[in-house]
């Protein structure tokens, strides 16, 4: 079965620095996302992408963030300058389409830790 | 803005045991719902999910969910759990295009 691959599954970062964190999603997948989990709190929505743009973004979701489908594989979260906050564990996941009826495929997670 | 609770943040349990995980919504109009399970070192999997129609739902590995919307629940349910049950469940809303998930439970069987 295809997967949603997420690299590196651990990143440890000093505070101020950027960070990208890599995802490769189903090939045949049209919508990709991120959500974050901080340690024993909720799994939360940042951004949906389709079409080369963010159709949705969460009040996470500042400045701070971006994301870019760089090619025809990769979709990336990028964070400018990491606050010490910024530590949990990111998700990316695909869907084939948008709509409730499409399941959302997750990878393994990146768990982001800032010194 | 629609929200999950999940109140059991820790169940254990014995193999053989039946296993009831609780969920409520916020949302009073048309929710469609999930639930999601993390294995250890895993990734989140689809177990199960109600969009209309009969409120009790079955999912893969024995799990079942009961949608009552009177009480806004949409707990998980397994009548004999096993250890390699062992993991953390998520229950979620869906809402145009995103999830929005619960704090998660973690379930612990022990053989």
């Amino acid at each position: 079965e295809p997967e949603v691959t997420q690299t590196p599954s651990h990143q440890v970062t000093q505070m101020g620095q950027e960070v990208i964190l890599r995802c490769v999603p189903i090939s045949n997948h049209l919508y990709f996302y991120w959500y974050r989990q901080i340690l024993g709190q909720k799994v939360e929505f940042l951004v949906s992408f389709y079409n080369n743009e963010i159709s949705e973004k969460s009040e996470i979701f500042d400045d701070q963030f971006s994301v870019e489908r760089p090619d025809g594989s990769n979709f990336t979260l990028k964070i400018r300058s990491t606050k010490l906050e910024d530590s949990a564990m990111y998700f990316c996941a695909s869907s084939e389409f948008g709509g409730l009826n499409q399941p959302q495929h997750f990878g393994d997670g990146t768990r982001l830790s800032i010194l | 803005a629609q929200s999950v609770s999940q109140h059991n943040h820790h169940v254990i349990l014995s193999e053989a045991a039946s296993l009831e995980l609780g969920c409520n919504y916020s949302y009073g109009g048309t929710v469609n719902l999930f639930w999601y399970v993390q294995y250890p070192g895993q990734h989140l999997q689809l177990l199960l999910k109600y969009f209309s129609g009969d409120p009790l739902v079955k999912g893969i590995k024995g799990f079942e969910a009961e949608f009552i919307k009177s009480k806004f629940s949409f707990n998980l349910r397994k009548p004999s759990v096993q250890w390699s049950d062992t993991a953390e469940y998520f229950c979620a809303v869906y809402n145009t295009d995103k999830l929005i998930f619960g704090t998660g439970t973690r379930l612990q069987v022990f053989p």
